[in-house]
């Protein structure tokens, strides 16, 4: 099944250890974004591309970088998590950049923070 | 700026009673709405979407919501809840003519007891 997958699933770093989490999609789909999403809480946008184009939220941190080699993946690098990073990170993909699209979401990756 | 409201951080209804789980967004012109449902420790999974097309519209899971310009809501409704219902929703809207950012609701987590 085409599908968007997040790895890995749950991750423990160290307080101001670079970490990276990887997203990799088989439906050919345009776009890539990551969100963050802390407990009890709706997602938050952190950055999309659409193709190789970067856009980044307006308060996303520094912190947060993403890079994009080809269509089917997508990495989120956290520079220097902090306590307040502990969040899950989710992967969507959708077709194209147009309102009426529908985004497709990995199972998310769970970032512990020690 | 776009927003969506659900109202009702936590319903709890019993197996076989309505599902009633309300979103009101706030735009002057009608956006692209969604719903999502997210289980535990897992990504979000589209339920269905509005586009344009039928004020009503059925999703997966006996899910079905209706359009209602007037009253600028996007109910989620479903006739007869199941143990395997309970989850967090979010309803979440993009804006028409612009580009697909996605706004989310807090979430309504559902509760179902036997």
């Amino acid at each position: 099944d085409a599908m968007v997958i997040q790895n890995p699933r749950y991750q423990v770093t160290q307080f101001g250890k670079p970490v990276t989490l990887s997203c990799s999609q088989t439906l050919n789909h345009n776009v890539m974004y990551w969100y963050q999403q802390k407990s009890s809480q709706a997602p938050k946008l952190l950055f999309h591309y659409y193709d190789k184009d970067f856009n980044n939220e307006a308060d996303t941190p520094d912190n947060f970088q993403s890079r994009r080699p080809n269509t089917s993946f997508c990495f989120l690098d956290i520079r220097s998590p902090g306590l307040g990073d502990a969040a899950m990170y989710l992967c969507a993909t959708s077709r194209d950049w147009t309102g009426g699209a529908a985004a497709f979401f990995g199972q998310g990756t769970r970032l512990t923070v020690v | 700026a776009q927003s969506v409201t659900q109202l009702g951080s936590h319903v709890s209804v019993s197996e076989g009673a309505l599902v009633l789980l309300r979103c009101n967004y706030s735009s002057s012109v009608p956006p692209y709405l969604f719903w999502y449902v997210q289980y535990p420790n897992q990504g979000l999974q589209l339920l269905l979407k509005y586009t344009s097309a039928a004020t009503l519209v059925k999703g997966i899971n006996g899910f079905e919501a209706e359009f209602k310009k007037s009253e600028t809501s996007f109910h989620l409704t479903k006739p007869s809840a199941h143990m395997s219902d309970a989850a967090e929703y979010f309803c979440a809207v993009s804006d028409r003519g612009s580009q697909g950012n996605l706004i989310f609701g807090k979430g309504t987590k559902l509760s179902v007891k036997p």
